[in-house]
């Protein structure tokens, strides 16, 4: 059962506009939130993250809101770039112990973005 | 900092045979994770360790699949004997010490069973 889902497998924006990203999830342990970018034949880069203290967290042109009534995150980028254009995954984690701690994430199935000139 | 080094970024193999998979992690980082990205699955968690000590291998998906980080700035994943359905690209992650989520992942080492 995928507990990270994101259900655009593909999203075309043109440059110069909003490109946003939606990812919902099922665990409500989950406290942390990541986004990462994948080019081909690369890692995920990390670009943006957010705890569930939070429910907006922006750097520059990439902003995450979370909404966690809904179990819903959305990454904005604006305005979209031509260098934008890449997959990218939502990702989630939980502390699992008290004083915190670096946990394995568990991706979605990611979103691919293209942005046309 | 040369970021997390994967070796080989490419291995081709015959089914049955032994696939040694290497991970160099960013000097300093206590965590180190393997994920396994397929077009079915995503990308998936297989194990991670922290200083060196595996904390959760609940992602590894047979006996043919082991893991070891002997140092700091060593891990493998090995799986024996390979089948085809292992084709898939591993990546290996390191992150810094506790309270740090955000992790940093190598190029990856794409893996053809045949």
């Amino acid at each position: 059962d995928q507990q990270v889902k994101q259900n655009s497998p593909s999203l075309s924006v043109q440059e110069g506009r909003i490109s946003i990203l939606n990812c919902d999830y099922t665990n409500s342990m989950f406290d942390y939130f990541l986004w990462y970018k994948k080019y081909p034949a690369e890692g995920p880069t990390f670009l943006i993250s957010i705890s569930s203290i939070k429910d907006k967290n922006e750097d520059g042109r990439f902003t995450v809101f979370l909404n966690k009534s809904a179990k819903h995150l959305s990454l904005h980028i604006v305005p979209s770039q031509p260098g934008d254009s890449a997959v990218y995954f939502c990702a989630a984690t939980y502390t699992m112990y008290s004083g915190g701690g670096a946990d394995g994430l568990t991706f979605g199935k990611g979103t691919h973005l293209i942005i046309q000139p | 900092d040369a970021g997390v080094i994967q070796s080989p970024r490419h291995e081709v193999t015959e089914m049955g045979q032994e696939v040694t998979l290497r991970c160099k992690p960013i000097s300093g980082h206590d965590y180190l994770f393997w994920y396994r990205q397929t077009m079915m699955r995503g990308l998936e968690l297989l194990i991670y360790f922290n200083n060196n000590v595996p904390i959760d291998d609940s992602g590894m998906p047979e006996d043919r699949f082991s893991a070891k980080m002997p140092n700091a700035s060593f891990s493998t994943l090995k799986i024996q004997p390979s089948e085809p359905r292992d084709s898939a690209v591993y990546f290996c992650a390191s992150s810094l010490h506790i309270g740090s989520h955000e992790q940093y992942f190598g190029p990856g080492t794409r893996l053809t069973v045949t």
